[in-house]
This record gives structure tokens, C-alpha cells and sequence, in this order.
């Protein structure tokens, strides 16, 4: 199993552009979210989702869009970049609602310039 | 908004000290997960906690669960070098959220 795939692992943005960040999983994980690290802030919760057409807001939203239309997929938009996103993003994707592990990708390091 | 406060930040130690690494929270939480990261990587489970009081042992590593499920603590015996990481609590919610500590850096000098 290839677990948790995110794209794509760099990325530079000008301000003001717009991107998306790709997060797929093949474990059939009910719930996916996405996070932010920041040095000496943690991982901060941007989005999540607890199934296919359910997404809701986590701690730091602002300036993020999400969807799913998959089961698979939970991708992350930025529309307008802007320099205070400049961030490494995970996305983690979980099996169950409670208690249970998380697997994380291995990041998308964002720059905005 | 429920926050995980980890104490202390960073923490350097000689190799084959004993240390304790410490997560509070004033929420409940229906369990309380360690992870570790490493550099360029993403967070790795190491144990989930779920039962107010409880213990577990990951050899050298031992986590603990308040009784009150709002803390948790780490404590990690003979320090060795391959510890050396970032280490993160994260507490689950019940309804799909896992909100994380601010992480404690830890190196282990030898």
C-alpha cells in the first residue's frame, strides 16, 4: 500500500497565485485532514473531512478551500496565495472517528514569494 | 477551542539520562496519541491513550493518562541518540478532529 501521497512535495508560489495541493489515500480511510507546521507552532488543523461530501472547518481555515468528492481524495486550495502561507502542509488521513491512528503524508514544503 | 500545551519545548540531554516530556490540556479528550517526527517527514504514531490512569510501554518509552484524560506525559529512560526527533501530542475529540501540541524538540547528546 502506498499509504498517503501528497503532491507535490515543493512548490513556489508569486503572491496572489492560485494552486492546489493534492492529497490521495488508498487505506479506504473514512476521515481526512489537513495541516500546517509552522517552526515552533506545531501542526495546526486547516480542514478536515469525516467522508465523501463532508468537509468542515479546523482551527486555521482562512485562505483554504477543500472538497471531496472521493473517498480517495481530499485536495487543498489555495486561491490567492499570500507570503503568510509560506508553510510545510501534511494531509492525514484516519480510519475510524475515534481513537485512532493517523497516517500523514511526507509534506508539500510551500514557499510564497 | 481545545488546546494541547507540551512542556518543555526543547529539551538536550546526555545519552543514558532519563527524561519526561509533559502534555496538558484544560479539555477532555476521549484519548491523548504520541507521535514522533522526524526531519522532512511526516508525524508517526507511537501510542494511543485512552483509559483515565492508564500505562504503556514502548520499551524504553512510558506514557501516562491523567485520570482525568486532560494530560498525558512521556517518559523516555536511558536516553539514547536515535531518540533524538520532534515529539508531538495530539488529542482526539470524538468527532473526527485530532488537534496537536506544539511538540517538544528533543537531542540527545553522546
Amino acid at each position: 500500500n502506498a499509504g498517503v501521497t501528497q503532491t507535490p512535495k515543493f512548490q513556489v508560489l508569486k503572491t496572489g497565485q492560485s494552486m492546489t495541493l493534492q492529497c490521495a489515500q488508498d487505506m479506504n480511510h473514512e476521515y481526512m485532514s489537513w495541516y500546517r507546521q509552522d517552526p515552533g507552532m506545531g501542526l495546526r488543523l486547516i480542514h478536515y473531512s469525516v467522508g465523501a461530501g463532508i468537509t468542515d472547518q479546523g482551527e486555521v481555515p482562512n485562505g483554504y478551500n477543500v472538497s471531496r468528492s472521493t473517498t480517495e481524495d481530499f485536495p487543498l486550495r489555495l486561491l490567492s496565495a499570500a507570503p503568510s502561507q509560506t508553510s510545510v502542509y501534511f494531509c492525514a488521513s484516519t480510519m475510524g472517528q475515534v481513537n485512532t491512528e493517523a497516517f500523514f503524508g511526507q509534506g508539500t514544503r510551500l514557499t510564497v514569494v | 477551542t481545545q488546546l494541547l500545551e507540551q512542556s518543555p519545548q526543547f529539551l538536550s540531554i546526555q545519552e543514558g539520562e532519563n527524561l519526561t516530556v509533559y502534555c496538558n490540556s484544560s479539555s477532555v479528550f476521549s484519548s491523548l496519541q504520541w507521535y514522533r517526527q522526524e526531519p522532512g517527514e511526516g508525524p508517526v504514531l507511537l501510542v494511543t491513550v485512552v483509559t483515565g490512569g492508564e500505562v504503556k510501554k514502548l520499551k524504553r518509552l512510558t506514557f501516562q493518562f491523567g485520570d482525568a484524560r486532560k494530560d498525558s506525559s512521556l517518559h523516555i529512560t536511558a536516553a539514547q541518540p536515535g531518540d533524538t526527533g520532534l515529539y508531538l501530542c495530539a488529542g482526539c475529540s470524538g468527532a473526527g478532529e485530532i488537534i496537536f501540541g506544539k511538540g517538544t524538540r528533543l537531542h540527545i547528546l553522546p
